[in-house]
């Protein structure tokens, strides 16, 4: 089974520049996720999606970060402007329904602003 | 709004000791609880999960964890620690009725002494 495919793996930009992040996530997971880990702490759920609708997204910095899933499937959050402070890896996650199942998560992008 | 601790930012160990590593969890109600492994360059890995029933959890890797709900605590352990242990553990919580929406800690660096 392949698992939550995530590109490009490494990213560095210069600030008030814009980047985009795409995610595939397991075939048939209705349920996909954006996570923030800076350096030296936990990952922070950004947004949470179920099919091409969002759940939660009240963590997510509205006025420079966006986030679809326009099909259900693959997903892509941008930065816009981005800041030195988003220095960070962005993970995705996905499982196959909401509530109690395992989520899956890719390998992550890492993000330098600099 | 529910919150995890991980007292120990750090813990070396030596191979073939035993491990243990501490998080205490804030939330109203019984959450659903997981400890989730990750090592340079890869994405988290679930180790193991409490939703409910038997309060101590068997995972992978010979892993367990023991919920505690008078102490609010979920921590892991490893009778011997090889040194393939060696990556960042985080503990994590969701709400029970929405059990992917996860809370991560800080993490603790796992280093293993040979």
């Amino acid at each position: 089974e392949a698992g939550v495919a995530q590109s490009p793996r490494y990213k560095i930009i210069e600030k008030r520049q814009s980047v985009a992040f795409w995610c595939n996530p397991i075939s048939g997971h209705a349920t996909l996720y954006w996570y923030q880990q800076i350096l030296g702490q936990g990952p922070k759920l950004l947004i949470q999606f179920q099919n091409n609708g969002v759940v939660d997204d009240s963590q997510l910095p509205k006025d420079r970060f966006s986030a679809e899933r326009l099909k259900g499937v693959d997903s892509t959050l941008k930065i816009q402007p981005a800041k030195l402070e988003d220095s960070a890896v962005y993970l995705c996650a996905s499982s196959l329904r909401r509530g109690n199942t395992e989520a899956f998560f890719g390998q992550g992008t890492r993000l330098t602003v600099v | 709004a529910q919150s995890v601790t991980q007292p120990d930012i750090h813990i070396t160990v030596s191979e073939g000791a035993s491990l243990e590593l501490r998080c205490n969890y804030s939330y109203g109600a019984t959450p659903y609880l997981f400890w989730y492994v990750q090592s340079p360059g890869q994405g988290l890995q679930l180790l193991l999960k409490y939703f409910s029933g038997d309060t101590l959890v068997q995972g992978i890797k010979g892993f367990e964890a023991e919920f505690k709900r008078s102490q609010s605590s979920f921590n892991l352990r490893k009778p011997s620690v090889h040194w393939s242990d060696a990556a960042e553990y985080f503990c994590a919580v969701a709400p029970n009725n929405a059990g992917n929406m996860l809370t991560f800690g800080g993490g603790t660096r796992l280093m293993v002494k040979p």
